[in-house]
């Protein structure tokens, strides 16, 4: 169980364009889901924490206006990268937490989506 | 804040047995995991102390001392499959995890 999984698994966008990225927990009702990015070889950097129903907090730094993360059911959310650049290539995962035979406070996560913008 | 310290490489051969030390500085500390990663894949989650002292989980055991803000991944009998990235992770709140820079691990046979 807690199975949580990721569309796509890996998308090129031109510069300019925005990309929208599902994470979806399969068996479980996941009231709180976050956003990771991860850049080769480094840690995974939490962008931002939404709970179903309201409204994503971002982490310092993140700019909410370019990561719009929607949180609108309890076993979807979603992050579009708007206007996408370069610099915003990267590995992006999600996790949920929720309702699972584990600990409710558990992270199960995504397979990730690795966004390369030319 | 948060803050993590973890050895960036370790280098071991089949059947030894290493240890990734993780030390932190929480702000709010509710307990510590331990998570692998292969290159190009997700995290997956190996264990969690909240409680000082030892948990094992087969050959995998993670150990916790809260007063030293320290822990440490134990992996015995190791094999090729267990090359991969260890990362430790503070759970600082009920629900938000901090991971840690990462430990590449190399097993040569």
């Amino acid at each position: 169980g807690a199975v949580v999984s990721q569309h796509p698994s890996w998308v090129i966008c031109k510069s300019g364009t925005s990309v929208k990225i599902e994470c979806r927990s399969l068996d479980f009702q996941a009231t709180t889901m976050f956003w990771y990015r991860q850049f080769p070889k480094q840690s995974l950097m939490l962008m931002a924490t939404s709970n179903e129903g309201s409204k994503a907090t971002y982490e310092q730094g993140v700019e909410k206006d370019k990561f719009l993360i929607n949180h609108a059911s309890l076993t979807l959310s979603t992050l579009t990268v708007t206007s996408a650049h370069p610099e915003d290539s990267s590995f992006y995962i999600c996790s949920a937490s929720g309702n699972t035979s584990g600990s409710e406070y558990e992270q199960y996560f995504g397979p990730g989506t690795r966004l390369t913008v030319t | 804040g948060q803050s993590l310290e973890q050895p960036s490489e370790v280098t071991a051969v089949e059947g030894a047995i290493v240890q990734i030390n993780c030390t932190y500085q929480t702000s709010g500390f509710y307990g510590l995991s331990w998570y692998q990663q292969h290159d190009g894949g997700a995290p997956t989650f190996l264990s969690y102390n909240a409680l000082d002292g030892l948990e094992e989980t087969g050959r995998f055991s993670s150990f916790l001392s809260r007063s030293d803000s320290y822990g440490y991944l134990l992996l015995q009998e190791l094999q090729m499959k267990d090359s991969a990235s260890y990362f430790c992770a503070v759970r600082g709140s009920a629900r938000q995890l901090t991971f840690g820079s990462g430990t590449q691990l190399t097993v040569l046979p």
